[in-house]
């Protein structure tokens, strides 16, 4: 079936470092890829998306690309803040339209 | 403002209980998901509904069930038969029913920690 990998958390960078949160994916067809945020105690906010082979996602800073040749879109920003301190999930839409997550990624940004 | 809103926050639960969680939506979305998260394991889906007075069972349904009179509503109880029930709990809703292309977004709301004393 559908899955999604994540690389395992937590990581922990200084503020202004590059981030990069690695995420591969198992999936027939060409399912819609997704990166949401989640801040401690809240629901997940969607980040960026990408629909089809070569899109890439972006928003505040942070892109992904959807690579269809490594099964790939890993979450990069090029200089991180305190304030980006969270969990990242890596999801796919199956073909049932349900969507499939990662286990998530913990990110802690020191000052 | 548009968007999802779950209460209570918080619930605390006594063993044998069943306590109903409470998600509303005024997005004008067809589809709506219930989710359990636990801490290291993601989100796993309870229950999903695309339109109303219909829903299905997602991968862990057991010890829970829901209903989806309105559009804008859609409930989840946490019965007795759930045996760890412990968790935080977050409902989402999506423009498009499940299936069709488009990318099938969802959109969250702040979730419902819930405890079992």
């Amino acid at each position: 079936g559908d899955s999604v990998t994540q690389m395992e958390g937590p990581v922990t960078l200084s503020e202004e470092a590059f981030l990069t949160i690695n995420c591969t994916y198992t999936a027939t067809g060409y399912p819609s890829l997704f990166w949401y945020v989640q801040y401690p105690g809240e629901g997940l906010q969607l980040l960026l998306k990408a629909t089809k082979a070569d899109d890439k996602g972006s928003n505040k800073g942070f892109e992904a690309t959807y690579r269809k040749e490594t099964t790939s879109f890993h979450l990069e920003k090029g200089s991180v803040q305190v304030s980006d301190s969270a969990v990242y999930f890596c999801a796919l839409s199956s073909p049932s339209g349900k969507l499939i997550f990662g286990q998530g990624t913990e990110l802690s940004v020191k000052p | 403002d548009g968007g999802i809103t779950q209460s209570p926050k918080y619930l605390f639960r006594k063993e044998g209980q069943n306590v109903t969680l409470s998600c509303e939506q005024n997005l004008n979305h067809d589809a709506m998901y219930w989710y359990r998260q636990d801490p290291g394991q993601g989100l796993r889906l309870i229950y999903y509904s695309q339109i109303v007075n219909d829903f299905q069972k997602g991968d862990i349904a057991e010890g829970y069930s829901v209903s989806r009179e309105k559009k804008e509503s859609f409930p989840l109880t946490v019965t007795s038969a759930q045996k760890n029930p412990t968790a935080f709990y977050l409902c989402a809703s999506s423009t498009l029913p499940p299936g069709l292309a488009g990318g099938n977004e969802q959109f969250f709301g702040p979730g419902t920690r819930l405890t079992v004393l």
